[in-house]
Parts: C-alpha cells; structure tokens; sequence
C-alpha cells in the first residue's frame, strides 16, 4: 500500500501569514493527489485535484505543488474561514490512501 | 443534482454486524462508481472500499476480512456490510463519488457508535 506522511499535524498561525502544508508519497503517485478541506461537522471538500488544480468555487488563495514525492498545500494569505482540517488523498493505486490529517487553528 | 446519503443504525453492538445504505440520485450506479470512507472521532480520514460502476469491488486490505459492499442498481441504493464490530469501528461513515477523480460528491455521513 502507498503511505501518506502529512505533516504538520497540527499547527496554529495568524491572518495573513503564509501556511503550508505537505504530504509524502512513499512510492511515485504520479500527481494522482487531491487535497480536501474538512470543517467541524461536514463532509470533506475537495480544494485541490490532479496535486495542483484548483477545484471549483476555491478561492485563487489556495494552490497545489510538487516537488518530487512532496506535495503541498499553500495557503497565500491566511483568512479565518480557512481554520479546518486539511487531509491528502491518493488515487494513483487501490487501496486509496489519505495522510492523517492537519488541524489548522488561527491564532 | 447529484446527491448521496447514507442511512442505518446509530448504535451497534460489539461483536455485531453493521449494514448501511448509500441512497444516490442525480446519476446512475451503472455510470460512476461509489467509495466508502469512515472517520473514527476526532481522528482522519480512512478509505474503507468500492463499488465500481460495473459492479467490481474493492477493499481496503486492512478491512476486508470483515467488509461487503454491493448494490441494488435498480433502487440506486450502495450497501456496506462490515462484521465483527469492535469500539475502534466507531466512527462517521461517508458515501462518495469519485467522478473524473476529484471526489467532489459526498454525503452527510452517518455516524456509528459500537457499544454495549
């Protein structure tokens, strides 16, 4: 099975800052990534597909890249409708595997 | 419009065999397929199976001693039958559409609470 390491787990940052988060695929994915946005009590989002395509309705402040087996999540310019969960998920090869999760707190 | 949700029991016992149902409209079985994802409280995201829109299945290693899912195209309706519950297998269970891979439809998800 292909792991995700996602890290941070949890982090806490100000309005405005730049936030990045990332995940490690443990074998080639091929780009194959989709980055979700989960808040309290709801469904997951889709925020990022193919590791840096913007989903629809997803504002232009968020962004998708890869570097090798690293892939991440940017936030340009954190807004606190952002606080949530962030979780990855691969598609490249069943079973599907998502990282275990970052909790994003405003402070 | 496309929808999903997931219906069945909000408590089981341990030891016990949970059954839930994934409702679709908006689109047909026979045309996408649909992912079972849990989330235990507090915790992340598992991938649990699949019903593919030709009716192939598949299932998380970890899981598939325990876990069926099947489908009734004609009621649009995703089964997932997991057996041997224990507390671990507490958890919000999700339905969801991958379509073109973006995973962009998903239900309100059904919470599971394994206790005696």
């Amino acid at each position: 099975d292909i792991q995700m390491t996602q890290s941070p787990s949890s982090m806490s940052a100000s309005l405005g800052d730049r936030v990045t988060i990332t995940c490690q695929a443990s074998q080639d994915i091929g780009n194959n990534l989709i980055w979700f946005q989960q808040k309290p009590g709801k469904s997951p989002r889709p925020m990022i597909y193919y590791a840096t395509n913007l989903a629809n309705g997803v504002p232009s402040r968020f962004s998708g890249s890869r570097s090798g087996s690293d892939y991440s999540l940017t936030i340009s310019s954190l807004e606190s409708e952002d606080m949530a969960d962030y979780h990855c998920l691969q598609y490249k090869q069943y079973p599907l595997t998502f990282g275990s999760g970052t909790k994003l707190e405003i402070k | 419009q496309v929808q999903l949700k997931e219906s069945g029991p909000g408590l089981v016992q341990p030891s016990q065999t949970l059954s839930l149902t994934c409702t679709v409209s908006g689109f047909s079985l026979m045309d996408y397929s649909v992912h079972w994802v849990r989330q235990p409280p507090g915790k992340g995201l598992e991938w649990m199976g699949r019903m593919k829109y030709d009716g192939d299945t598949y299932y998380n290693s970890a899981l598939k001693s325990r876990l069926s899912i099947s489908r009734d195209t004609s009621k649009s309706q995703v089964f997932l039958k997991m057996n041997s519950l224990q507390t671990e297998d507490t958890a919000i269970y999700y339905c969801t559409r991958p379509g073109a891979n973006r995973f962009a439809y998903w239900g309100q998800g059904t919470l599971v609470t394994v206790s005696s």
